[in-house]
Parts: C-alpha cells; structure tokens; sequence
C-alpha cells in the first residue's frame, strides 16, 4: 500500500464546478499535510498547508481528518487556469523533514 | 528574489560519465533535498540534509552522492550514470520547523531533466 494514495484522475470538469480530491494517508504519525500545485513539465508549488481545524484561501478550501487519515482538497468557481496536477503531500516531522508524497491528480477544466 | 535555482536545466550524457547537479537557495534554509520524478512513480526523495555537514539517505538513495559543504549549496552527483537514472530531478528548501506539527513547506527549484544514454 502506497504512503499516501491520490485517485489520479483525470478529472475533467466545466469552468465554474466545484471539484473535490481527496488522499489518504498510512502513517497515523504524519504531522504536517499540504497540497502543491505541479503544472506540466513544472516544479511544484506549494498551494496551502493543511490544518486540523481546516483552512481556506479564496476558491480553495483544504480540510483534514486525522482519524481517518485523510485530506480534502476544494476547489471553487473552477478556472480554466487551475487545469495542474494536484499533489497530496505528507510530512513525518521526525524522519527528517522528509516529505512524502503522493502521486497526483490531475484536473481539466474545459470551458 | 527568493529562489533554489538548479543548474543545468537540461543534460543529455552517456552511461559512466560522472557528472553534478547544482542546487543553491537563498533563503537561509536549513533543509535541503532532492527528488526525482518519473512516470507513475510520482516523486520520490534521493537525499536530504538538515543543516551543514548534515546528510542523509532518502527513499531512492543508490547511484547517488550529495554534498552539503555551505548551507546555500546541495549539489547531487552521479559517479556512474546509467540509463534507470534518466529522470526529472528538482531539488527543494525549506524552513527549519516552526512549532510541533507545523512546516513552512518546501520551494523547488525549477528542474533537470537529465538523460543518460
């Protein structure tokens, strides 16, 4: 089972949906939780961290469950410059600072 | 500009010839590490450091050697390059911890995409 597990997708949606992604993680022990934004060919970019309480930043809202292991990604009024792929990221803070991650899922937005 | 910055952007070499990556970052970060990125395997860690003089091993660690001499710097080398190491590398920096389960994230430089013929 992979550390952290994304549905790849390709989620095709019309400009202006609301779209959801979701991960899940393995390690009840992971600490901090982001999403990054990675377009083609591109570095990632961190996009927002994850908090336990939630967080929101604009169109985007990202939620956690730590007893579930699991983490949300909302994306409001979708653009079609939020076509990327969406990468779930985990950190152990005690291995180091290394991240994990997972494999992505990619969106479409058509107009 | 706050920026890790990568160098070259794009090699093409052949099998055995040593060769370095560069990876330098200015924003005083402490941790520093470099990942690698292949087709349905997403991006996996090679090595990271957590301060000067501090390394160590990732995910995906043979075939490859890393330096962390000066903070700024974290140059990746392939002694023996072989073809199973064709990949898009990005190397990456962040903060030091801010607090108990809190992270500042990671900024990436901008990519090698390295062939190896």
């Amino acid at each position: 089972r992979k550390e952290v597990e994304q549905d790849p997708g390709p989620f095709n949606v019309p400009e202006g949906a609301t779209v959801a992604f979701n991960c899940t993680y393995s390690n009840s022990a992971s600490q901090s939780f982001f999403w990054y934004r990675q377009d083609c060919r591109k570095e990632p970019k961190l996009l927002m961290s994850v908090y336990s309480s939630g967080n929101e930043d604009g169109r985007f809202t990202a939620q956690l469950n730590r007893a579930s292991q699991y983490i949300s990604l909302l994306i409001r009024d979708s653009k079609l410059s939020d076509s990327a792929t969406y990468l779930c990221v985990v950190l152990l803070n005690n291995a180091g600072n290394m991240l994990t991650f997972g494999g992505g899922t990619r969106l479409m937005v058509k107009p | 500009e706050a920026q890790v910055t990568q160098n070259p952007r794009y090699l093409i070499t052949v099998t055995g010839k040593k060769l370095t990556v560069t990876c330098s970052q200015n924003m005083n970060h402490e941790y520093m590490s470099w990942y690698r990125q292949d087709p349905g395997l997403g991006l996996r860690q090679i090595y990271y450091s957590m301060n000067v003089e501090v390394t160590d091993k990732g995910d995906v660690p043979e075939g490859y050697k890393v330096s962390r001499k000066e903070k700024r710097n974290f140059p990746l080398i392939l002694e023996s390059p072989s073809p199973n190491q064709t990949s898009l590398y990005f190397c990456a920096s962040s903060l030091s911890r801010g607090g108990r389960g809190r992270n500042y994230g990671y900024t990436f430089g901008s990519g090698t995409r390295l062939t190896v013929v």
